[in-house]
């Protein structure tokens, strides 16, 4: 079983459209959770951090379960430019260190039309 | 700006032929990882620094091999690259900033080194 698994999709949606990736982690030690965005040929960047409580960006919502062992994505009022890979990914924190490392989903593929 | 960068963009290689890979960074971050990311995969965590130890993961191949000299530079070497070693490489970087602090950084990547090997 992966760490992290996500639905490759891919997922194509209208303009304005609202979307949800889900996400579910298997190592229960894991401490902190991220969605990265991945252009075509470009490396990842952080597009949020996931809190406990959940969390909102504008028009980006991120929720984390941990009883589930679960983490979604909600994107509202899509726009072109949201077309990107969405990685989910998880940091474990190195035995015995404050630091971690990021163990990444395969992504889910997002395609915004007009 | 404050950055991690890698060259080069793009390395054309040839079977066998050793290749490195390099990575700088301006933030002063103790933390640096390399990361080999496959058309279509997840980025795959190859090993990472902290400060000069050296951390490797169960299943990196010994063809790869890093150095970190300073805290600004990392270099990831490919002894004899096979067909199977084309990727995108991806350098990172992170701050141990103590249990608190770490909980909300995530790591600041490259551009990353597009490898062919021909």
């Amino acid at each position: 079983r992966k760490e992290v698994e996500q639905d490759p999709g891919p997922f194509n949606v209208p303009e304005g459209a609202t979307v949800a990736f889900n996400c579910t982690y298997s190592n229960s030690a894991s401490q902190s959770f991220f969605w990265y965005r991945q252009d075509c040929r470009k490396e990842p960047k952080l597009l949020m951090s996931v809190y406990s409580s959940g969390n909102e960006d504008g028009r980006f919502t991120a929720q984390l379960n941990r009883a589930s062992q679960y983490i979604s994505l909600l994107i509202r009022d899509s726009k072109l430019s949201d077309s990107a890979t969405y990685l989910c990914v998880v940091k474990t924190l190195a035995g015995g260190t404050s630091y971690g490392k990021l163990t990444f989903g395969q992504g889910t593929i997002l395609t915004v039309h007009p | 700006d404050a950055m991690v960068i890698q060259n080069p963009r793009y390395q054309v290689t040839q079977f066998g032929k050793p290749v490195t890979l390099s990575c700088s960074q301006t933030l002063n971050h103790n933390v640096m990882y390399w990361y080999q990311q496959k058309s279509s995969q997840a980025p795959k965590l190859l090993f990472h620094y902290y400060d000069k130890d050296f951390n490797n993961e169960a299943d990196t191949p010994d063809n790869f091999q890093s150095r970190r000299p300073n805290t600004s530079f990392c270099f990831l070497d490919i002894r004899s690259p096979g067909l199977g070693d084309a990727a995108m490489y991806l350098c990172a970087t992170s701050r141990d900033g103590g249990w608190s602090a770490t909980w909300v950084y995530g790591y600041t990547f490259g551009s990353g080194t597009r490898l062919t090997v021909v």
